[in-house]
């Protein structure tokens, strides 16, 4: 089946726009996860989403940074105002809330780059 | 504050050679534990996963998870050079988000 989607794959834009970035989830994935990964470092986590339940958005790193999830399904992270040290992949991934079972299953990402 | 914790590397092994990969975690709660690799320039791939106490093989590859140590291990047997890459751990509670590790750089040298 088809797998975790994002779009776009490449994005440029200048400091001070804003941004949206969108994932799609595999078909049946209740959790959904953002990811951030500058160049040469690790994964930085941003917000995740479980079902209907309230999203932990512990991994934000400013309050520029926002997501949401419409229908349980399709997710948009939006970067207002951005600055250059926001360019890197944002990654989405997305898992089944069972056990065993939980495994992660990553996009291809985005990667961003503000000039 | 829940951590995982990898070598940085990076591990260099000859080809053919095992390549053995270390992950401690901070959370003993702990019930899920993955490893994922990283090419350069790509998104992480699930290689396994691993739930409970003891080894689990699949292929070239064998987890091993040690929930008393909080200790997961990689092993990559019959190293290859297509296996260099980073190595992610990656922790999780049921219901929770995940912890991942800072990553292990592989190099398996021909």
């Amino acid at each position: 089946g088809a797998g975790v989607s994002q779009s776009p794959s490449n994005k440029v834009t200048e400091k001070g726009k804003d941004v949206e970035l969108r994932c799609d989830p595999i078909s049946g994935h209740t959790a959904l996860y953002w990811y951030r990964q500058s160049l040469g470092q690790g994964l930085e986590f941003l917000i995740y989403f479980q079902g209907n339940s309230a999203p932990d958005k512990s991994g934000l790193p400013s309050d520029r940074f926002s997501a949401e999830r419409t229908g349980g399904s399709v997710s948009t992270l939006t970067i207002q105002r951005t600055q250059q040290e926001d360019s890197a992949v944002y990654l989405c991934a997305s898992s089944l809330p069972d056990w065993p079972g939980d495994e992660q299953f990553f996009g291809p990402g985005t990667r961003l780059t503000v000039l | 504050q829940k951590e995982v914790e990898q070598n940085s590397g990076p591990l260099s092994v000859p080809e053919g050679a095992i390549a053995s990969l270390n992950c401690t975690y901070s959370d003993r709660g702990s019930q899920s534990f993955f490893w994922y690799r990283q090419y350069s320039g790509k998104s992480p791939e699930l290689i396994m996963s691993i739930y409970s106490n003891g080894d689990k093989e699949d292929g070239r590859f064998t987890a091993q998870l040690n929930k008393a140590s909080q200790y997961v291990s990689l092993l990559i047997r019959d190293s290859q050079p297509s296996d260099s890459a980073t190595y992610l751990c990656a922790v999780a509670n049921y219901g929770q988000n995940f912890v991942f590790g800072p990553g292990t750089r592989l190099s398996v040298l021909p």
